[in-house]
Formats: C-alpha cells, structure tokens, sequence
C-alpha cells in the first residue's frame, strides 16, 4: 500500500541553524502538507501546498518557514533559523484532492529537538 | 471557525469491553470528521470519516462513529476492546485546513 514517508525520524539541531525537513508524498497525490505537534499539545496545521504554490498557512507558518517541492517527488519544510520553541513532531500528509471530504495521509513525522 | 474537542484526554478499559472516546465539534456548515489513530512511532492512519452520507459511519478495525448533528458530537465506539487498539485518537474536522483535537490516549487492560 502506497504511504508518506519521512526523513531523518528525528533530527536535533542548535538554536539558529538551518534545517530542513523531507517528505515522499503518495505519487499520485497533488496537494501537500506540514502540520507540527508540540509535546503534550494538539496537532496543528502548518501549510497546504498545490501546483508549486502555497494554497493556505496559518499564523504560525512565518517568515522563517519555507515549503519547496524540488523535484517530482520529494516536498521539503525548511526551519531558517530555528528557535527552541521549534522543537516538536512535524507530520507531512498529502491528498489526492483538495476537499474537505478527502482524506490526508500522514507521514510518521519527524521529531526536531532544538538545542 | 472549526473546532473540535475530545473529551477526555485519557481512557482506560478493559480487553472484550466496549470502547467509547468523546468528540464534540463546533463548525458553522456542514463539516466533514474525521478519526485519526496514532500508535507509538507511526503515522496518523485514517479510522472513518463523516461527509454527509449515513451518519453511522463504519471504519477499520471494528470501529464506527455517529454523526449527531443535534448534539454536534461524534463519538467513536468499538463493541469490544483488543490489545492492539492502544493508542492515541483524534478527532479531527476538516474545512481548508484540518482541526486537530487534543487527543485521547486509549488504554487497554488485560
């Protein structure tokens, strides 16, 4: 059965470094995105990606976020500068549709620990 | 603005028992719900989802929900627990981005 997957599983990095994380959505996918869950909180909803174009982003997604597709495959977040209160499990999922009625499937996220 | 709220953050049951993990949702049209399972290390993995159709809605595993529009609630059962079903569930709504709830930890004793 075709799944999202994720790479590294987990990732720690310093305060103020660069990373980036990556995703292999289902191929037949079309819409892509990144959602984050700080330890012990909800799940919440970082960026929807179509058509090399951000469709949506809430208001945590800022300035020091960034989603690329690079290639036919892979979909990347990168972390500019990050900042301790980054660290948390980031889920990639992808879709064949855009609807609300369409199910997402998920990656098995990566965890960022931020030193 | 859509919401979701899982009810309890925690339930513990018994192996063979029924299972009942507690959704309420506040949306202001008609929303599509979604359970999401979460064992330790995996992805999130789709149980059922409610988009309008029947409102008793059946998933993997043995698992269903009710969509009660009266009740805004969407509870998720099970008739008999297994030890696999440990984990943790969301419930989740969808509209140009998906609502997450908090979560709910299921326990499952032998």
């Amino acid at each position: 059965e075709p799944e999202v997957t994720q790479t590294p599983s987990h990732q720690v990095t310093q305060m103020g470094q660069e990373v980036i994380l990556r995703c292999v959505p289902i191929s037949n996918h079309l819409y892509f995105y990144w959602y984050r869950q700080i330890l012990g909180q909800k799940v919440e909803f970082l960026v929807s990606f179509y058509n090399n174009e951000i469709s949506e982003k809430s208001e945590i997604f800022d300035d020091q976020f960034s989603v690329e597709r690079p290639d036919g495959s892979n979909f990347t977040l990168k972390i500019r500068s990050t900042k301790l209160e980054d660290s948390a499990m980031y889920f990639c999922a992808s879709s064949e549709l855009a609807s609300s009625y369409n199910e997402q499937f998920f990656g098995p996220g990566t965890r960022l620990t931020v030193l | 603005a859509q919401s979701v709220t899982q009810l309890d953050s925690h339930v513990s049951v018994s192996e063979g028992t029924p299972v009942l993990l507690r959704c309420n949702y506040s949306s202001s049209y008609s929303p599509s719900l979604f359970w999401y399972v979460q064992h330790p290390n995996k992805g999130l993995q789709l149980l059922l989802k409610y988009t309008s159709a029947a409102t008793l809605v059946k998933g993997i595993n043995g698992f269903e929900a009710e969509f009660k529009k009266s009740e805004t609630s969407f509870h998720l059962t099970k008739p008999s627990a297994h030890m696999s079903d440990a984990a943790e569930y969301f419930c989740v709504v969808s509209g140009n981005d998906m609502r997450f709830g908090a979560g709910t930890r299921l326990t499952v004793k032998p």
